[in-house]
């Protein structure tokens, strides 16, 4: 069975740093790896998508990155901004016959002005 | 605009009155799936769709009941709902499995 975790579960940084927020999966086989932030109150936002056969998604300040073999994946924020403080969560799609969509416990991000 | 549209955003029910959710979406999207998020353990999936009339369970299914007639729409029924299925609703969708997920904007059940 697929396990998701994300490390630390809170973390508060500077306005203007750049930051790493890591997801760990236990089963590398995997269709993608997704990553989303959740506002309060609110759905979740997609921010990246990695197909299985990538290394790396970028899109603006984030680029996500994927290393199936070790069971890992980082997204890291550039430049770090208050706008960017929600919820990070990723997501690990399995392969195969039963595609199933595991969610790691998400990282509470707070960015301080 | 492209959206997944979920009703109610809130409701309270009492145990044993059986309701159903409704998600919508209008992206002609293939897979369509429901989630539950509780404080400490995430977003759990319950039940998910690859296409009209194909649904399988995902890690919570019990207590749920879901069904795909048309591709826009994956309601979710509680047929006999209790207290434990108190929480925070998610429906979403992609335009085929391994795709960008969307998501409604969720339904908070109070089951009493």
């Amino acid at each position: 069975k697929q396990e998701v975790t994300q490390i630390p579960a809170a973390l508060s940084v500077p306005e203007g740093e750049n930051l790493v927020l890591n997801c760990s999966f236990t089963d590398s086989a995997i269709y993608n790896l997704q990553w989303f932030r959740q506002d309060p109150g609110k759905g979740l936002t997609s921010l990246l998508l990695i197909q299985s056969s990538q290394r790396e998604q970028t899109s603006g300040r984030l680029n996500a990155s994927l290393d199936k073999s070790s069971g890992r994946s980082t997204l890291y924020i550039a430049a770090s901004q208050p706008g960017d403080s929600a919820t990070y969560l990723c997501a690990a799609q399995n392969s195969g016959g039963y595609q199933k969509v595991t969610f790691g416990t998400g990282t509470k991000l707070q960015v301080i002005p | 605009e492209a959206q997944v549209t979920q009703n109610p955003r809130y409701l309270i029910t009492v145990t044993g009155k059986k309701l159903t959710v409704t998600c919508s979406q209008n992206m002609n999207h293939e897979y369509m799936s429901w989630y539950r998020q509780d404080p400490g353990l995430g977003l759990r999936q319950i039940y998910y769709s690859m296409n009209v009339e194909v649904t399988d369970k995902g890690d919570v299914p019990e207590g749920y009941k879901v069904s795909r007639k048309e591709k826009r729409n994956f309601p979710l029924i509680l047929e006999s709902p209790s207290p434990n299925q108190t929480s925070l609703y998610f429906c979403a969708s992609s335009l085929f499995t391994n795709t960008e997920a969307f998501f409604g904007q969720g339904t908070r059940l109070t089951v009493v």
